[in-house]
C-alpha cells in the first residue's frame, strides 16, 4: 500500500471555527490532490499541488486553502467551517501529472468531517 | 464541459450472477477511462484502467472496454462474489491536465449469497 496518512481520521466541529486537515506521504511523489466525498456527486477535486509551494484550484475550491511547504505534506484549511463542508475528504498522491502516459492516484483512508 | 455518468444503484446480485455497470463520459480531447473501488470504510483502489480506444482493462476479472465510438467504459464480471460488494467509480483524466480526476457519481454494488 502506498504511504499515505491522513489526520485527524474524524472530526466534529462548530460552524464559524477552523480546520486544518493533514494528508502526509512516505512516497515522495510530485502530485498531491485534495477530494471531497459526498452522496450523488462522487469525488470532486478541492484543489491540488504540482510541487512544493504550486498548488491551483479544482472544481470546488470556495471555502478552501490549501498549503504545501514540504514534499510529503499537503495541508487543507477551511478558515470558517460551514455545514456545507460536512464531508469525507481524500487525500491523492500521483507521481507524475502529465502527457499520455497514466499514472496512477493513490487515496488516503479518509477523514470524516462534521460540520454543526 | 468534461463529466462521466454512471448508472445509479444500488446494484443488488446474487454470487455469482453477471455484473454489469455502464459508464459514458464526455471530455474533450483524449481522455484516460478508469475505475475505482471503494470497500466500506474504506480509501479508493484502482481496479483497471485504459488508456486509448479499443484498450481493454481487466483485473480481479473485472473488465472494461474504452468505446470511442460510444463514449463508454461499461464495467463488466462475469461472476460475482460476495466480496465484490462496494462502490464503483468510474472516473477520467485528459493529457496534460496535471492528472485530475473527473468521477461519476458511483455505483453501489451489493451481493448476496
Amino acid at each position: 500500500d502506498a504511504g499515505i496518512t491522513q489526520s485527524p481520521r474524524h472530526k466534529v466541529t462548530e460552524t464559524g471555527t477552523p480546520v486544518t486537515l493533514r494528508c502526509h506521504q512516505t512516497e515522495n511523489h510530485r502530485y498531491m490532490y485534495w477530494y471531497r466525498q459526498d452522496p450523488g456527486h462522487g469525488l470532486r477535486l478541492i484543489h491540488y499541488s504540482y510541487g512544493v509551494k504550486d498548488t491551483d484550484k479544482g472544481e470546488v475550491s470556495d471555502g478552501y486553502s490549501v498549503s504545501r511547504s514540504k514534499t510529503e505534506d499537503f495541508l487543507l484549511t477551511l478558515e470558517s467551517a460551514t455545514s456545507s463542508q460536512t464531508s469525507v475528504y481524500f487525500c491523492a498522491i500521483s507521481e507524475s501529472g502529465g502527457g499520455r502516459s497514466y499514472n496512477e492516484q493513490f487515496f488516503g483512508p479518509g477523514t470524516r468531517l462534521t460540520v454543526l | 464541459g468534461n463529466s462521466v455518468t454512471q448508472m445509479e444503484g444500488p446494484v443488488t446480485l446474487s454470487e455469482e450472477a453477471f455484473l454489469t455497470i455502464n459508464c459514458t463520459y464526455t471530455a474533450t480531447g483524449y481522455p484516460s477511462l478508469f475505475w475505482y473501488v471503494q470497500y466500506p470504510g474504506e480509501g479508493l483502489q484502482l481496479l483497471l484502467k485504459a488508456t486509448k480506444a479499443d484498450d481493454k482493462g481487466s483485473n480481479k476479472g473485472f473488465e472494461a472496454t474504452y468505446r470511442k465510438e460510444t463514449t463508454s467504459f461499461h464495467l463488466e464480471k462475469g461472476s460475482v462474489q460476495v466480496s465484490d460488494s462496494a462502490v464503483y467509480f468510474c472516473a477520467l483524466t485528459l493529457s496534460g491536465g496535471y492528472n485530475k480526476l473527473i468521477f461519476g457519481a458511483g455505483t453501489r454494488l451489493a451481493v448476496h449469497p
